[in-house]
């Protein structure tokens, strides 16, 4: 267990529709940051959040948002979905907002299938 | 555009044997490049990170090294174990906006497919 939860842990959905996808960062840690990984596609990063505040962007789409809560949890929430927004949705946390050696924690993944 | 390119795609060793995986990329400004083991439909574990200065970090038998004049890394394992069978993740991250309190964008390699065989 690497201290990051993610759920739900698999999600099935139909094409259109909206889902929202949950993190609780490892304890103490103040950054979350969501990535996609496709099938046999490389992790692509989505977007960051530090204590509460946006940090970076990355490849997100307009049809994605995310936000982090005053406990630090985050959500990513996906709508209008399409077959191609199937993949595995990982979150990690860190302790910093920004640094070079900041180690990120990586939570099991939320698997969405769209069909 | 920054780019991470991995080679091989997939190496399968035998047991005890060593081998070494390659990653150059094009990101810039560089601030920093890790090294990740994926378990297969796990999250990815850190390895090692390495800044601009570092040319060498060692983890247990993991070895990585790093040459940012031709920007290219390698991580080289020693001893493989049934265990290693992963994929290998290259992540170089360029640094933003740091008089603003910062942050830095990464970009994943596609990984390397090691399969450790008995």
């Amino acid at each position: 267990d690497s201290g990051v939860t993610q759920t739900p842990k698999h999600l099935i959905t139909a094409t259109g529709q909206r889902v929202t996808l949950r993190c609780s960062p490892r304890s103490g840690d103040l950054s979350v940051y969501w990535y996609q990984q496709s099938l046999d596609q490389g992790l692509q990063f989505l977007i960051q959040y530090y204590n509460g505040e946006e940090r970076a962007k990355g490849n997100i789409l307009e049809r994605f948002s995310a936000q982090q809560f005053p406990d630090l949890h985050s959500e990513l929430n996906l709508s209008s979905l399409e077959l191609g927004d199937s993949a595995l949705y990982f979150c990690a946390s860190s302790v910093g907002g920004w640094t070079g050696a900041n180690v990120l924690t990586f939570g099991a993944g939320s698997r969405l299938t769209v069909l | 555009k920054n780019q991470v390119e991995q080679s091989p795609q997939s190496l399968i060793i035998l047991e005890g044997k060593n081998c070494t995986l390659q990653c150059n990329y094009t990101v810039s400004p560089f601030s920093n490049l890790r090294w990740y083991k994926q378990d297969t439909g796990r999250g990815p574990v850190s390895l090692t990170i390495m800044t601009f200065s570092e040319n060498t970090k060692s983890n247990g038998r993991y070895t990585a090294t790093l040459d940012a004049d031709t920007k290219q890394s390698s991580l080289h394992i020693t001893a493989s174990q049934l265990s290693d069978s992963a994929s290998y993740i290259c992540v170089v991250s360029e640094e933003i906006g740091r008089a603003s309190g910062g942050s830095y964008i990464p970009t994943f390699g596609r990984g390397t497919s090691l399969i450790v065989h008995p």
